[in-house]
């Protein structure tokens, strides 16, 4: 069974950082992309940013709306994703998914099917 | 950036109701668009990909059409489950983009 599961969040004053950690299991961890989407409470869903495989070299995108605060990173040995935020503000505040994304060279037939539970950031004085 | 504008907001409808939820985007997107349903308190669920393709395991009373700047999603016959908030998704350019939501009330 195909399986990610968020950790890492919690309360954080603004300003503050950190780490949120996505395990997989399931999957051949390095042939996919991964991406993050976060939801505010009450409010619509939003894509935060992508990971893709190892075939492509690991590179990232990310939206406007975190870019140059936050960073993704990826360790395949422990199949696990990572995303890094710094100089976090109270926007920030939001369950942050992981879900997978592209496959190989970039199949998109099971893009975006396989979610883990979220874990909620809220970012608080 | 390509915005993606879904119609309606909100509605209510009724069991056995045919329903359609339409998204429409900013540039041509060719098929990159997923849909997606999302229960209160719940993991959002894919029901479409490739504009079209019924993900394994949803029922067929749901479907998707379109392709380029308009895409719909239908509902034939709706089920009490059926009541929930629905998301197009498109992953064509990034930055990525979600449209706002349909939420999908009992009448």
């Amino acid at each position: 069974e195909v399986q990610l599961v968020e950790s890492g969040g919690g309360l954080v004053q603004p300003g503050g950082s950190l780490r949120l950690s996505c395990a997989a299991s399931g999957i051949t961890f390095s042939d996919h992309y991964i991406d993050w989407v976060r939801q505010a409470p009450g409010k619509g869903l939003e894509w935060v940013g992508r990971s893709r495989n190892k075939a492509n070299s690991y590179t990232t995108e990310y939206a406007a709306s975190v870019k140059g605060r936050c960073t993704i990173s990826r360790d395949d040995s422990k199949n696990s994703l990572y995303l890094q935020m710094n100089s976090l503000k109270t926007d920030d505040t939001a369950v942050y998914y992981c879900a997978r994304g592209y496959s190989g060279s970039g199949s998109y037939v099971n893009a975006f099917d396989i979610w883990g539970q979220g874990t909620m950031v809220t970012v608080s004085s | 950036d390509i915005q993606m504008t879904q119609s309606p907001s909100a509605m209510s409808a009724s069991v056995g109701d045919r329903v359609t939820i339409t998204c429409r985007a900013s540039q041509g997107i060719s098929n990159y668009l997923v849909w997606f349903q999302q229960k209160p308190g719940k993991v959002p669920k894919r029901l479409i990909y490739a504009a079209s393709s019924l993900q394994s395991g949803v029922p067929s009373r749901f479907s998707g059409s379109g392709s380029g700047t308009e895409f719909t999603l239908t509902i034939s016959s709706l089920q009490p489950e059926d009541f929930a908030t629905y998301y197009c998704l498109q992953h064509h350019t990034y930055p990525y983009s979600f449209g706002q939501g349909t939420k999908l009330e009992i009448k």
